[in-house]
């Protein structure tokens, strides 16, 4: 068990340019979260997948972010026409579904991204 | 949505100090976790504590779900506990995501 992995560690872009976050989830978990965590402040959910099936997305999500989780394996995020505002540590979760309500979730390293 | 409110927000304790860190939130839960931020940003899973009392190490937790509220306890401080601590929770089942606090930073001076 490697535990969750996330690509790449940091990201300097400028602003009006896309990006694309990588994360690897603990094997044989079968969700996934995306989370993102501001200066200040405790980590906000985006989404999350179950499987291969994206079933929330977070009204903090707007239009220019994209993720998938192609296969249900690893899942991306995109960020397009990126903004000053959206600099902040992008944090990947993974979790098993052992029981319908009870799950804990392991996080990654964080993909903090510095929008210039 | 549920509301998460720790406490204090700031903690500063000498080196072999105890001390209790709080968690309310403000409906039923199903999952609860305590966290803590290394300074890279990492978060360290503490403690899976829906309910009841968990001890690992100096470091022991107790949610009173019925209550609405954990307690995380670290006993005998060492400066490698400074660090940022998180509350998370969540109903489950259908409403998986984790709703944090805005934590607790805790500075532990030698």
């Amino acid at each position: 068990d490697t535990g969750v992995s996330q690509d790449p560690r940091h990201k300097i872009t400028k602003r009006g340019q896309n990006v694309t976050f990588r994360c690897d989830p603990i094997s044989e978990h079968n969700r996934l979260y995306w989370y993102r965590q501001t200066l200040g402040q405790g980590p906000e959910f985006l989404t999350y997948f179950q499987n291969e099936a994206q079933l929330e997305k977070s009204r903090l999500l707007s239009d220019r972010f994209s993720a998938e989780r192609p296969k249900g394996s690893f899942s991306t995020l995109e960020i397009q026409r990126t903004e000053q505002g959206d600099s902040a540590m992008y944090l990947c979760a993974s979790s098993l579904e052992w029981d319908k309500d009870f799950y804990e979730q392991y996080f990654g390293p964080g993909t903090r991204l510095t929008v210039t | 949505g549920i509301q998460v409110e720790q406490s204090p927000p700031d903690l500063i304790l000498q080196e072999g100090a105890n001390s209790t860190l709080r968690c309310n939130f403000s409906d039923s839960v199903n999952n609860l976790q305590w966290f803590h931020q290394n300074p890279w940003g990492q978060l360290i899973n503490l403690f899976y504590i829906p309910s009841g009392t968990k001890q690992n190490g100096r470091l022991s937790a107790t949610t009173v779900a019925t209550e609405r509220y954990s307690l995380l306890y670290i006993s005998s401080s060492q400066t490698t506990d400074s660090g940022v601590y998180f509350c998370a929770v969540s109903p489950g089942g259908a409403n998986s995501k984790l709703t944090f606090g805005k934590g607790i930073t805790l500075s532990v001076r030698p």
